[in-house]
C-alpha cells in the first residue's frame, strides 16, 4: 500500500526566505505526483503536476522536483511572501491505482512579514 | 464559471441520522470523486465515478453510498451517521478518468459533525 509522508508538518519562515518542502512515498511505481495548496476553509488548488518521466516542473516562484527511484519530491518556493502561507499537500497517483490519489498529511507553512 | 460546487458547507448530524452531501460540476468532467480529510491524515478517497452510471469504491467506502445519474452531479449519502464520520468532505472532478496529466479540481469542502 502506497504511503505518502510530508515533513515537516509545520514550518514558519521570515518573508523573503527560500524554502523547501519535502514529500516521500513508499512505492516508486507512480504515474505522476501533484502538489496542491490549501487555504484555511477552502478546497485544494493544484500547483504543479510532474509526470513519472519528468524530473521537475516550474511555475513562477515554484519548482517541484521528482526522484522516483528514491521516492522523493521537493517543492521549492523562492523569495517567500506572506501570501504563500497555506498548507501544501503532495499526492501521488500509482500505476495500478486506478483513479486514486494518495495524499500526504501536508505541511502547514507560515511566512511572517 | 462555478467549477465544483458542494452543499451544504456545514452540517451537524445526530448519530444514526442520514443525509446527502451534494456535489455538482459544470465543466463536463467525466471523473468525479469524494474524499474525506481528517487531521494529520491527508485526504482519503471514499468513492469515485468515471462517468454517468459508473461508480466504484475508494479506500474508505464503508458507511457511504454514491450514485451518478448525470455527468454533472455526484451526491454522497451517509446512511446512518456515526461520530467516526465527523470530517471535512471534498468533492473533486477532472476531465479524464484515466491516469493522465489532467488537473483535478476540488470543491471548497463540507464540514460535517456527528454528535
Amino acid at each position: 500500500k502506497q504511503e505518502v509522508t510530508q515533513i515537516p508538518a509545520a514550518l514558519s519562515v521570515p518573508e523573503g526566505e527560500n524554502l523547501v518542502l519535502n514529500c516521500s512515498f513508499t512505492d516508486s511505481a507512480i504515474y505522476n505526483l501533484q502538489w496542491f495548496r490549501q487555504d484555511p476553509g477552502k478546497g485544494l488548488t493544484s500547483l504543479l503536476l510532474i509526470q513519472s518521466s519528468q524530473r521537475e516542473q516550474t511555475s513562477g516562484r515554484l519548482n517541484a522536483s521528482l526522484d522516483k527511484s528514491s521516492g522523493r519530491s521537493t517543492l521549492y518556493i523562492a523569495a517567500s511572501q506572506p501570501g504563500d502561507s497555506a498548507t501544501y499537500l503532495c499526492a501521488v497517483r500509482g500505476n495500478n491505482a486506478g483513479n486514486m490519489l494518495t495524499f500526504g498529511g501536508g505541511t502547514r507553512l507560515m511566512v511572517k512579514p | 464559471n462555478a467549477g465544483v460546487t458542494q452543499t451544504p458547507k456545514f452540517q451537524v448530524l445526530k448519530t444514526g441520522q442520514s443525509m446527502t452531501l451534494q456535489c455538482a460540476q459544470d465543466m463536463n468532467h467525466e471523473y468525479m470523486s469524494w474524499y474525506r480529510q481528517d487531521p494529520g491524515m491527508g485526504l482519503r478517497l471514499i468513492h469515485y465515478s468515471v462517468g454517468a452510471g459508473i461508480t466504484d469504491q475508494g479506500e474508505v467506502p464503508n458507511g457511504y453510498n454514491v450514485s451518478r445519474s448525470t455527468t454533472e452531479d455526484f451526491p454522497l449519502r451517509l446512511l446512518s451517521a456515526a461520530p467516526s464520520q465527523t470530517s471535512v468532505y471534498f468533492c473533486a472532478s477532472s476531465y479524464s478518468p484515466l491516469p493522465s496529466g489532467n488537473t483535478i479540481y476540488f470543491g471548497e469542502g463540507s464540514w460535517l459533525t456527528v454528535v
